[in-house]
């Protein structure tokens, strides 16, 4: 019940293609949903995170929409580029401040040119 | 600003040998927590600091893992008597308690592996 499952493993998509990773939950008691991308070598950081009030958050060319019924979430790149080749991760935290995030395992996107 | 900082950022060490992973967080930056993310797996909580409170050790994998945080600031994650299964890259991630900011600000991390 404390997992997040991300799907897919891996991605490939097009130089300006729609790039969308999708992750589920079960746990109701989730309140915050980050979204991390992580280059190699580096540290995750923060992309674009919604909370379950909210159907959808846009940020630029990045996309949270948000499934509460379903207990689902994605994140959805718009005109993919080559520099957002990266790892990137779904998280949630309990409705509890500072707690830690659960993370999903990650998905590594390839946009190629 | 500087950001979370990791040391080293690679440790190379011998089956049972002891480790020590260094972590200075955000300047006033309340909360720490300790990841450990293996090859193909997504990031593992270990244990996680909140000011003078007592830590949160739920997600330390067995008894040979502790950690410690001096003065609500810099934090040592220790690793007795190292496996191969260890062997991973440890993240230290710190952030602000302040209403509404749950940003987790994460350091380059520390590549551990045990031979």
């Amino acid at each position: 019940q404390q997992q997040v499952k991300q799907s897919p493993q891996s991605l490939i998509v097009q130089k300006g293609g729609i790039s969308i990773i999708n992750c589920a939950y079960e746990n109701t008691a989730f309140d915050y949903f980050p979204w991390y991308q992580q280059f190699p070598g580096k540290g995750p950081a923060l992309l674009i995170a919604i909370r379950p009030d909210v159907s959808e958050k846009k940020e630029g060319r990045f996309t949270i929409s948000f499934n509460k019924s379903a207990k689902q979430f994605s994140l959805h790149i718009m005109d993919s580029q080559p520099g957002d080749s990266a790892t990137y991760f779904c998280a949630a935290r309990l409705n509890q401040a500072g707690t830690a995030l659960i993370f999903g395992k990650g998905t590594t996107l390839s946009v190629s040119s | 600003g500087a950001g979370v900082s990791q040391s080293p950022s690679n440790k190379v060490t011998e089956k049972g040998k002891d480790v020590e992973l260094r972590c200075d967080p955000i300047s006033g930056h309340t909360a720490l927590y300790w990841y450990r993310q293996s090859l193909g797996q997504g990031l593992e909580f270990l244990i996680y600091f909140q000011g003078n409170s007592a830590p949160d050790k739920s997600g330390l994998p067995s008894d040979r893992f502790s950690a410690e945080r001096t003065g609500g600031s810099v934090s040592t994650l220790t690793i007795q008597r190292t496996q191969q299964e260890d062997s991973a890259v440890y993240l230290c991630a710190s952030s602000s308690r302040h209403r509404g900011r749950n940003e987790q600000f994460f350091g380059p991390g520390t590549r551990l592996t045990v031979l």
